[in-house]
């Protein structure tokens, strides 16, 4: 089984200042990656998909890179209403998600 | 408007069933895959079962296998998951979600919620 690793766990920033997530998997999952924003008590929100693919009214400041087994997400200059957890997500043939990422503003 | 709702959430004994449902608007239903996925309370998200558009592929996660059913009515445009023999450890916010595209994996729509608190 693919295990999907996310760092660091918790991440306290100042509004405008760059943040990079990462996500690592256990085995190469080609592009098959998809990065998600939860907030309290809301569903998960796609930003990326296909390891790098803005998906649908997603702000240009949130960008994916990365294949195989190392991807990143980076958030350009978080704003406030950035302040969330952030899924990585697998899907090359079965589906699975990392821990997450909380992200803070400071 | 699209959307997925979700219903029939609630708290159940262990051991007890209770049948999901998700009512899905706006998209061309019987021509996605549809996906359940949980959240337990302070956790991460688990995806728990997938079936194919027509119905006739399904695929479980190892902890629901011979527990756990989906099912779809397109007439009806709705997404069920029968679950059975509830544990402790199936207590979570159970969603439904679509792909963004066909054979993608990733989710583009989901629902928000329903609760299943097993005790």
């Amino acid at each position: 089984e693919i295990v999907m690793t996310q760092s660091p766990a918790t991440l306290s920033v100042s509004p405008g200042e760059r943040v990079t997530l990462s996500c690592r998997a256990s085995q190469s999952v080609s592009n098959k990656l998809a990065w998600y924003q939860q907030k309290p008590g809301q569903a998960p929100r796609l930003l990326i998909y296909d390891a790098s693919t803005r998906a649908t009214d997603i702000p240009a400041r949130f960008s994916g890179s990365g294949s195989g087994t190392e991807f990143t997400l980076t958030i350009s200059s978080l704003q406030s209403e950035d302040s969330a957890v952030y899924h990585c997500q697998r899907y090359n043939a079965w589906w699975t998600f990392g821990q997450g990422t909380k992200v803070e503003i400071k | 408007q699209v959307q997925l709702v979700e219903s029939g959430g609630g708290v159940v004994q262990t051991g007890g069933s209770l049948r999901l449902s998700c009512e899905a608007s706006g998209f061309a239903f019987s021509n996605c895959v549809m996906y359940w996925v949980r959240q337990a309370p302070g956790k991460g998200l688990e995806w728990v079962a997938v079936i194919w558009a027509d119905g006739g592929t399904k695929h479980y996660t190892d902890s629901v296998k011979g527990r756990f059913t989906i099912s779809r009515d397109n007439s009806k445009n709705t997404l069920y998951v029968q679950m059975n023999t509830l544990r402790a450890d199936d207590t979570a916010v159970y969603y439904c979600a679509k792909e963004v595209g066909p054979g993608t994996g990733a989710f583009d729509l989901w629902g928000r919620g329903t609760m299943v608190t097993v005790s």
